[in-house]
Formats: C-alpha cells, sequence, structure tokens
C-alpha cells in the first residue's frame, strides 16, 4: 500500500455542474476526513467518517456538498451546482483510530477543482 | 477560541542559513502539535510532530521544533537551509480528537 490516493488530480468544470471525487484511504485506515484549501491559505476542515459513520461536517459543508463512504473504504465528495467559489484543491487524509492518543492523519496528493 | 496563527507568511533565507518559522496556537488544554510541508501542488507530508513527552522534537529533513507551553509556541528551525527546503510550511494543532487547524502557511524561498 502506497498511501492515500485521490482521483482526479485535476477537475475542471464550468459553473452549475456537478462533479465527485474520490479518496482511497490506506487500507487498515478507519477514519478518513476531508479538508478544503484554497490559495494563500492552509487546509480547512471539512467532514469525517468513522467506517462508514459520518461523524462531523464543518460548517463550510454547505448543503451542495455530500460525501459518502459507503463500506467504510473509499470514500467520494460530491458537489452540485459548482460555484467559483467553489475552486480550490481538496485534500483527503486518514488516519487509524485506536484506543488512546493522537493518531496521525496522513494526505492524500489532493485533488484540484477550477470551476470556470 | 482555538486558533492557529504563523508569523509571517514568506521567509526568505539563504541556503546554508539558519530556518526559523513561528506558530503559536491559543488554547486552554495544550494540544497535539504539528508541521507539514507542501510541495507545489502535492498533498501535505508530515515534518513532524509533538505529543507528548520531550519537547524537542526531530524530524525529518533536519527540521525540529520544541513546544514551549508557557508561551503557547511551536516554533520550527533547520539549522543550515537547502534548496530543496524551498515549500510551504503549514503548521497545525489537533484541539480534540479529531480535526487538525492549519495556520495559514510560511511560504519558504532558498537564495544560492
Amino acid at each position: 500500500d502506497t498511501g492515500v490516493s485521490q482521483n482526479p488530480r485535476h477537475k475542471i468544470t464550468k459553473r452549475g455542474q456537478n462533479v465527485t471525487f474520490r479518496c482511497d484511504p490506506i487500507s487498515e485506515h478507519n477514519r478518513l476526513y476531508w479538508y478544503r484549501q484554497t490559495l494563500g491559505q492552509g487546509p480547512e476542515f471539512l467532514t469525517y467518517f468513522q467506517n462508514e459513520a459520518q461523524l462531523e461536517k464543518s460548517r463550510l459543508l454547505s448543503d451542495r456538498f455530500s460525501a459518502e463512504r459507503p463500506k467504510g473504504s473509499f470514500s467520494t465528495l460530491e458537489i452540485q451546482r459548482t460555484e467559483q467559489g467553489d475552486s480550490a484543491m481538496y485534500l483527503c487524509a486518514s488516519s487509524l483510530r485506536g484506543t488512546s492518543g493522537y493518531n496521525e492523519q496522513f494526505f492524500g496528493p489532493g485533488t484540484r477543482l477550477t470551476v470556470l | 477560541a482555538q486558533s492557529v496563527t504563523q508569523l509571517g507568511s514568506h521567509v526568505s533565507v539563504s541556503e546554508g542559513a539558519l530556518v526559523l518559522l513561528r506558530c503559536n496556537y491559543s488554547s486552554s488544554v495544550p494540544p497535539y502539535l504539528f508541521w507539514y510541508v507542501q510541495y507545489p501542488n502535492q498533498g501535505l507530508q508530515l515534518l513532524l510532530k509533538y505529543t507528548t513527552g520531550a519537547t524537542l522534537v526531530k524530524g525529518i529533513n533536519g527540521f525540529e521544533a520544541e513546544f514551549k507551553k508557557s508561551e503557547t509556541s511551536f516554533h520550527l528551525t533547520k539549522p543550515s537551509a537547502h534548496m530543496s527546503d524551498a515549500a510551504e510550511y503549514f503548521c497545525a494543532v489537533n484541539f480534540n480528537d479529531y480535526k487538525l487547524s492549519f495556520g495559514a502557511g510560511t511560504t519558504v524561498t532558498v537564495r544560492a
């Protein structure tokens, strides 16, 4: 296993179109996270899953955004009716939830979305 | 409110000179602390982390950071900059069990 993978790496779309991104975490990791990074800023937390359950959603995640992790493995992030403000790098991370202590998050290469 | 502040959005150093990147956090409880590096169009790579134990933490590529609870700081240093250190660096804090909160980032350029 070589780490977290994300597809596509780049997506260009027109305003109003729907887009879907995929994240494949490290195989034994039971937690999966989505972050958004706009130009010149640090990543901002969007949502996370433990197994297939979505446990937290940021206020940044408007109704146009939906994330799923149906079988507790890969996850998809869908944006409906894209807006130019959605242009950003979308980062996925995964970690192993242990019984104690912090569990390191491993990041994928990201999907860069450009909305024209 | 809990927050992470990186002082200085851009740092320029000469090759061989000291690299110092500053990070302060605001929290009533000492959090877990991290430094990540990001190269253009790539994801984040963990440089080092502080969770418990020794407050001086050594990471990859010759970087180290010191957790100072009294100053709520976690500054990153490298004694001698290399051209390959040119990148963007993010300080991150884990205030709870799951999400990371990131600073705005510091871009490092290295002059030959």
